[in-house]
């Protein structure tokens, strides 16, 4: 159980164009989904927290019009990254976690380039 | 605010011979301990996790961890690794009650060698 899903697993894409990430949790309901970064041998930066039917929370430096998230039901978050710039570049995992619980379920990743 | 501190950032080790990987946090309230593991290229999986109760907690793959309270550690060691435990081991904390986010180290990167 607790089995969370990212689409893609990685993506190629043209500066200047936007790219939506997927992140579902497969085998129970996401009240809380969270959104990281992380960067090559670095540890991961919490990027924003999003919960179902409500505006997601973002971290202080992280432009919220830039990285758009959209929680719409309580088993899929989206996270589309508009106008992608090469520093853009990233490998992004999302994490999810039903209401009132402690632990976090993690997605496998999505690693985005941007050319 | 809490923080946390892993003080290897990477430990080479060989095959068949123990680890220990040091994890220290600073909070000024109670706090949820967790160790995850990361293999190349993929997410997080969880460990274990230390929330309340006997402070010895036994994870997957022969993984097991201690909390301290007073020395604010929660270190996490394996008697015998084998060489698919090469990976990076995140510690995290979050705040001691549910729907808090995480806080995680800077991670130790664990090499195997045969």
């Amino acid at each position: 159980g607790a089995v969370v899903s990212q689409h893609p697993s990685w993506v190629i894409c043209k500066s200047g164009t936007s790219v939506k990430i997927e992140c579902r949790s497969l085998d129970f309901q996401a009240t809380t989904m969270f959104w990281y970064r992380q960067f090559p041998k670095q540890s991961l930066m919490l990027m924003a927290t999003s919960n179902e039917g409500s505006k997601a929370t973002y971290e202080q430096g992280v432009e919220k019009d830039k990285f758009l998230i959209n929680h719409a039901s309580l088993t899929l978050s989206t996270l589309t990254v508009t106008s992608a710039h090469p520093e853009d570049s990233s490998f992004y995992i999302c994490s999810a976690r039903t209401g009132g619980a402690e632990t976090q379920y993690f997605g496998p990743g999505t690693r985005l380039l941007v050319l | 605010a809490q923080s946390v501190t892993q003080l290897d950032s990477q430990v080479p080790v060989f095959e068949e011979a123990p680890v220990e990987l040091r994890c220290n946090y600073s909070s000024s309230v109670s706090v949820y301990l967790f160790w995850y593991v990361q293999y190349p290229n993929q997410g997080l999986q969880l460990l274990l996790k230390y929330l309340s109760g006997s402070t010895l907690v036994k994870g997957i793959n022969g993984f097991e961890a201690e909390f301290n309270k007073s020395q604010t550690s929660f270190h996490l060691r394996k008697p015998s690794v084998h060489i698919s435990d090469t990976a990076e081991y995140f510690c995290a904390v979050s705040l001691g009650a549910a729907g808090n986010k995480l806080t995680f180290g800077g991670g130790t990167r664990v090499l195997v060698k045969p």
